[in-house]
């Protein structure tokens, strides 16, 4: 594809609803990460996929949050009983290989508005 | 664990003068990298500019050069000829080689560049 998709855009949700955030990567990138951006703040890691292995998860802050990407391109981020902290945008990434120097590339985000 | 630092929450320009950004790091690690990423207006996170901390010569992209002091863990962006398009949220971020590959980018609060015309 030309570039990371995200879906949808916005989504706002009453607080204790269950989410999930769709994330279609570059065709071909083997990296996928998620992260979560709070209003004013840098983006913060919570996931990391090489293919279809998640193999970093260190980042997510609760057992709420779960992630997965089965057939190792489309991903999904599932928050279950929304809390309004987890209020954020949520950017996915996708890169080319996994190396550390690897530009990743973003997608525009899930703002999430939890009420 | 790694932390990046931006100390400038916003900072204001003329248009076609050039402007720095300033941004410190901490890591344990001796092979890392380090990125200005630019998030203007409608979110899209893109890379400005990508330095290996391994390399001695600073990187420069057109317009955009970096000031990398790796004692000092230092790595301010100058932008050169700022132009109106420049104005957006610019975030600094490393990474660190775990021998693994790829993680996650560590990121500072980021800097608001507002460019006056």
């Amino acid at each position: 594809g030309a570039g990371v998709s995200q879906s949808p855009r916005y989504k706002v949700a009453k607080r204790g609803q269950d989410v999930a955030l769709r994330c279609d990567p570059i065709s071909g990138h083997v990296s996928l990460f998620w992260y979560q951006q709070a209003l004013g703040q840098g983006p913060e890691f919570l996931t990391y996929f090489q293919n279809e292995a998640q193999l970093d998860k260190s980042g997510l802050p609760s057992d709420r949050f779960f992630a997965e990407r089965p057939e190792g391109s489309v991903s999904t981020l599932k928050i279950q009983r929304t809390q309004q902290e987890d209020s954020a945008v949520y950017l996915c990434a996708s890169s080319l290989i996994r190396r550390s120097q690897e530009t990743q590339y973003f997608g525009p985000g899930t703002r999430l508005l939890v009420l | 664990a790694q932390t990046v630092t931006q100390s400038q929450p916003e900072m204001s320009v003329q248009e076609a003068e050039t402007v720095t950004l300033s941004c410190t790091y901490d890591t344990s690690e001796s092979d890392y990298y380090l990125f200005w990423y630019k998030q203007p207006p409608s979110r899209q996170m893109i890379l400005v500019i990508r330095q290996e901390a391994y390399k001695q010569q600073n990187a420069t992209e057109n317009r955009f050069s970096v000031n990398f002091q790796k004692a000092a863990k230092s790595f301010s962006l100058k932008i050169s000829d700022s132009q109106l398009g420049d104005a957006a949220m610019y975030f600094c971020a490393s990474s660190e080689y775990s021998g693994g590959g790829a993680d996650g980018l560590t990121f500072g609060k980021g800097t608001h560049l507002i460019i006056q015309p």
